[in-house]
C-alpha cells in the first residue's frame, strides 16, 4: 500500500476486555515497530519486528501485551484484560530494511486511539 | 522516562514570523529525526540528521544537528497556518552497526499560528 495502515482508528473497550489492533506496513518493509503515545506525550517504544522475528519487546508494559507478525507483513498488537491506564494512541511504524551503517526512516500510521472505560 | 527534552513545550506565533524549536539530549545522538503530528493523525517524517554539524532544509523548514551531536534545532521561516501542529524529535541514542533502532521521542512542541 501507499502508507502504513492501522485499524481500527478508534476502539472503546470496557475494563477487562481483550482488544486486537492491526497494522499493515508499507509493502516490502522488513522492519515494524509499535509505539504507545499517551495524551500530551511523545510516543514510547513497545516492540520491534524484523520480518516475522520479534527482536525487541523490551517496551511492552506487562505480560497482558502481546504482539505478533506471523508472515512478516501484517502485525497485530493484542492487549488482554484491558485497564484504564492502557488508554492511549497505539502507533505502528515500518521501515525498509536493516542495513549496516544506515539509518532507516520510520514511517508511521495514523494510529489506533484506545479508550478503556 | 524521556531522554530527550524539547523546548518550548508550546509556541504561539504570528503568521509570517520565524521560529525555532530545540531538542536536547544528555546522550550522543546517532540519528535525529524530526516529525510533525496533527491531532488524530500519525507522525509525518520531516528530516533526518546523522552527522555532527549537519544541516538540512525543505521548503521553509531547516534542521540542524550540533557538532557534539547532542542538540538539534528546527527553524521555520515565514510561518504559515499549514505549519501548525505538534513537532516531535526522535532519536537513536545507541551506537549500532545496524540500521534499525527504536526511537526515543521528546514530549513535543505544540505550534499555533495566528493570523
Amino acid at each position: 500500500g501507499a502508507g502504513v495502515s492501522q485499524s481500527p482508528r478508534y476502539k472503546v473497550a470496557k475494563r477487562g476486555q481483550d482488544v486486537a489492533l492491526r497494522c499493515d506496513p508499507i509493502s516490502g518493509h522488513v522492519s515494524l515497530f509499535w509505539y504507545q503515545q499517551a495524551l500530551g506525550q511523545g510516543p514510547e517504544f513497545l516492540t520491534y519486528f524484523q520480518n516475522e522475528a520479534q527482536l525487541d519487546k523490551s517496551g511492552l508494559p506487562s505480560d497482558r501485551f502481546f504482539a505478533e507478525r506471523p508472515e512478516g507483513s501484517v502485525s497485530t498488537l493484542k492487549i488482554q484484560r484491558t485497564q484504564q491506564e492502557d488508554s492511549a494512541v497505539y502507533l505502528c511504524a515500518s521501515s525498509l530494511a536493516p542495513r549496516t551503517s544506515a539509518k532507516n526512516i520510520q514511517y508511521f500510521g495514523a494510529g489506533t486511539r484506545l479508550s478503556v472505560l | 522516562s524521556q531522554e530527550l527534552e524539547q523546548s518550548p513545550q508550546s509556541l504561539i506565533v504570528q503568521e509570517g514570523k520565524n521560529l525555532t524549536i530545540n531538542c536536547t539530549s544528555s546522550k550522543t545522538l546517532y540519528g535525529l529525526y524530526w516529525y510533525k503530528q496533527k491531532y488524530g493523525e500519525g507522525l509525518i517524517f520531516l528530516m533526518m540528521l546523522q552527522k555532527g554539524g549537519e544541516e538540512k532544509s525543505h521548503e521553509k523548514i531547516t534542521a540542524k544537528l550540533d557538532e557534539k551531536k547532542q542538540q538539534s534545532s528546527l527553524h521555520i521561516t515565514a510561518s504559515q497556518p499549514s505549519h501548525a501542529g505538534i513537532y516531535l524529535c526522535g532519536a537513536d541514542t545507541r551506537k549500532s552497526n545496524f540500521g534499525n533502532e527504536k526511537l526515543t521521542f521528546g514530549t513535543g512542541t505544540r505550534l499555533t499560528i495566528i493570523p
